[in-house]
């Protein structure tokens, strides 16, 4: 059984550049999550995704947006890139929330210059 | 603000000693509570689940759960050089499942 899968692995970008990041969940899952994390902030809830809908946000500026298609595949767009926003981004799926836990992917490390 | 507290450590254990990972939570209402592994320049993995008061036993791993003290634990025993990670409790907040920042374990040989 195939596990998450994000695409690309790694990433340089630009300074007010903008940046889209896959998922692609384990097959049957309908829950899908992303999280930042950092060195210093550790992991950060992003939103959270359930049948294309979004069900949960974290504290992370508009210019964090995500979307979830009706296959359960999701993508995470990122605007205006800064500096700060250097970090491993993480996506999970779920086959529902509450009672189970995330599976995560291999991640893309995203570099801003 | 729903909160996960972890020791940040490091935690250094002798090779065979157990190794006890502690985790405290802010909200009385969360029902799920789970500890990931994370080895470095890796995503967390997820290694228990425990969702009911007192103990999950799986293999050398035991996961402890009080509620009244919003107390969870990871005991690890015989544990291994290969267990040298960080190990993250993750607390079901309804939709938003929230990370504590981790211990750092090391298992000297």
């Amino acid at each position: 059984k195939a596990g998450v899968t994000q695409t690309p692995r790694y990433l340089i970008k630009t300074r007010g550049q903008q940046v889209t990041l896959s998922c692609s969940p384990i097959s049957g899952h309908r829950s899908v999550s992303w999280y930042q994390q950092t060195p210093g902030q550790g992991l950060q809830f992003l939103f959270e995704y359930f049948s294309e809908t979004q069900r949960n946000k974290g504290n992370f500026p508009g210019r964090f947006s995500g979307r979830q298609f009706s296959n359960s595949r999701s993508e995470m767009n990122v605007s205006t890139l800064e500096l700060g926003d250097s970090a491993l981004y993480l996506c999970a799926s779920s086959p529902m929330t509450d009672t189970y836990g995330y599976t995560f992917g291999s991640g893309t490390r995203l570099t801003v210059v | 603000q729903k909160e996960v507290e972890q020791n940040s450590g490091p935690l250094s254990v002798p090779e065979g000693a157990i190794a006890s990972l502690n985790c405290t939570y802010s909200d009385r209402v969360s029902q799920s509570f789970f500890w990931y592994r994370q080895y470095s320049g890796k995503s967390p993995e997820l290694i228990m689940s425990i969702y009911s008061n007192g103990d999950k036993e799986d293999g050398r791993f035991t996961a402890q759960l009080n509620k009244a003290s919003q107390y969870v634990s990871l005991l690890i025993r015989d544990s291994q050089p290969s267990d040298s990670a960080t190990y993250l409790c993750a607390v079901n907040y309804g939709q938003n499942f929230v990370f504590g920042p981790g211990t750092r374990l090391s298992v000297l040989p």
